[in-house]
């Protein structure tokens, strides 16, 4: 089954606008990871949030991470037409048993020119 | 270039038919991790090898199988294969368990 769900589905939006995507997650995680995937072609890694951290930065990239709501949040700031993808958020396991990376189904971002 | 290899790219096969996808990690990376991802879905892993042992089982059909040879590469195998086994094969590794995950640029099997 799916670790983590990102929302929404799908988001369209204009060039230089915002784009925010959430991710929920079912269990502790060590660590949370947002990736991106453009179309038919592999993952790309953006970045990865521990989980004793709350925010973290990378360029045009803010994720946050709350673990009491097992939930994560990546936001885009000024897009561009080249951030259209897809973007996953992919989460392991805490405590020994399932070593799963798990992504989520992903969020269909279109940034209109 | 993530430095993960994987081949062939296109596989196109007939039902029935067993076929071999290779993967061949980025240099010093340990994990290696298989999904499976169909037309506009998620990827749905599949298997996760480190250092050439099995460490986690997902969504894996019996006909499929996987190992991580001593040089660290991977094959998954398919066999009797269906029409819904159409799908691009995800590869990836990284150099301890569920860090940052590098990616191949996938095998895309078509079954026919």
């Amino acid at each position: 089954s799916q670790q983590g769900e990102e929302d929404p589905q799908a988001l369209s939006i204009q060039e230089g606008e915002n784009a925010t995507m959430n991710c929920s997650y079912k269990t502790s995680i060590n660590n949370l990871q947002w990736y991106r995937q453009n179309s038919g072609r592999g993952l790309v890694h953006l970045i990865l949030i521990r989980s004793n951290e709350r925010e973290k930065h990378s360029g045009r990239l803010r994720v946050t991470l709350d673990t009491s709501k097992k939930s994560s949040s990546l936001l885009i700031t000024a897009s561009r037409a080249a951030d259209t993808a897809s973007y996953f958020c992919a989460t392991d396991a805490a405590q020994g048993g399932s070593e799963k990376l798990v992504f989520g189904k992903g969020t269909k971002l279109t940034v209109n020119p | 270039d993530s430095g993960v290899t994987q081949t062939p790219k296109h596989l196109i096969t007939a039902t029935g038919q067993r076929v071999t996808l290779r993967c061949s990690p980025r240099s010093g990376d340990l994990s290696v991790y298989w999904y499976q991802q169909s037309l506009d879905q998620g990827l749905q892993f599949l298997i996760q090898y480190y250092n050439g042992e099995e460490r986690a089982k997902g969504n894996i059909l019996e006909r499929f199988s996987a190992q991580q040879f001593p040089d660290l590469h991977s094959e998954l195998n398919l066999s009797s294969l269906e029409l819904g086994d159409s799908a691009l094969y995800f590869c990836a590794s990284s150099v301890v368990r569920n860090t940052e995950a590098f990616f191949g640029q996938g095998t895309r099997l078509t079954v026919v």
